[in-house]
């Protein structure tokens, strides 16, 4: 089941926040997001596993809500560099790894200066 | 260290052709995922091999296909081409994608345009 992202896109500027959202109706095992600029691969930006530990990265940082099987991840301060498409991977189940990650289509996130 | 490689980048094929796409994964990376990306369904995910062996995979008919080989160098191979097999494929590399799913190393994709 393909985890739903929320804003399908968002324009910001420059220092301003953004919420991304990313819910699955299946139980989540860990999520996964990363970012990708145009043309360019996938990089990888953090790991939640269930229990809702939340996860920073500079000025990026993600929760994972259990009860809610939901993922949000937080952009404060955002930088011209912030520009890309967001994904969320999800893995589902609870006993453990089934070595496959279901991403969503993507949140176009766009900071102007 | 190298990155992940993939070839070739582009590759441009007919209908009904089979094409064969390669990925080397980063050195000591056992973990090799393969995904489709295209613009109205982001990536989707093929399948996932670990020591040679197919772990998990994905909603794609059976024209798809994968291996790993002993050096854990991949190769999918896709048969009976359909325009609708036009798209980006990427693969991505990991130490082992096991309990604590690893950080995925993506490389820089094949861009298969069948016409």
């Amino acid at each position: 089941q393909q985890p739903v992202q929320s804003p399908q896109a968002v324009i910001l500027r420059e220092g301003e926040d953004a919420v991304i959202n990313c819910s699955s109706s299946k139980a989540l095992y860990s999520v996964h997001w990363y970012r990708q600029k145009h043309g360019e691969a996938p990089v990888f930006l953090m790991i939640l596993l269930k229990g809702g530990e939340q996860k920073g990265h500079d000025k990026i940082s993600a929760s994972f809500n259990e009860k809610k099987q939901q993922s949000s991840l937080y952009l404060t301060a955002s930088q011209l560099s912030y520009s890309g498409t967001y994904f969320c991977g999800t893995e589902m189940g609870s006993g453990g790894s089934n070595y496959k990650l279901t991403f969503g289509k993507g949140t176009l996130l766009t900071v102007n200066p | 260290k190298a990155g992940v490689t993939q070839t070739p980048r582009y590759l441009i094929k007919t209908r009904g052709q089979q094409v064969t796409l390669s990925c080397s994964p980063i050195s000591g990376h056992r973990s090799v995922s393969w995904y489709q990306q295209t613009p109205g369904q982001g990536l989707q995910f093929l399948f996932e091999y670990f020591s040679e062996t197919q772990r998990n995979k994905g909603n794609f008919p059976g024209r798809f296909s994968g291996r790993q080989f002993s050096n854990s160098r991949s190769e999918m191979n896709v048969s009976t081409l359909e325009l609708g097999d036009s798209a980006l494929y990427l693969c991505a590399s990991s130490l082992a994608g096991g309990h604590l799913y690893n950080e995925q190393f993506f490389g820089p994709g094949t861009r298969l345009t069948v016409l």
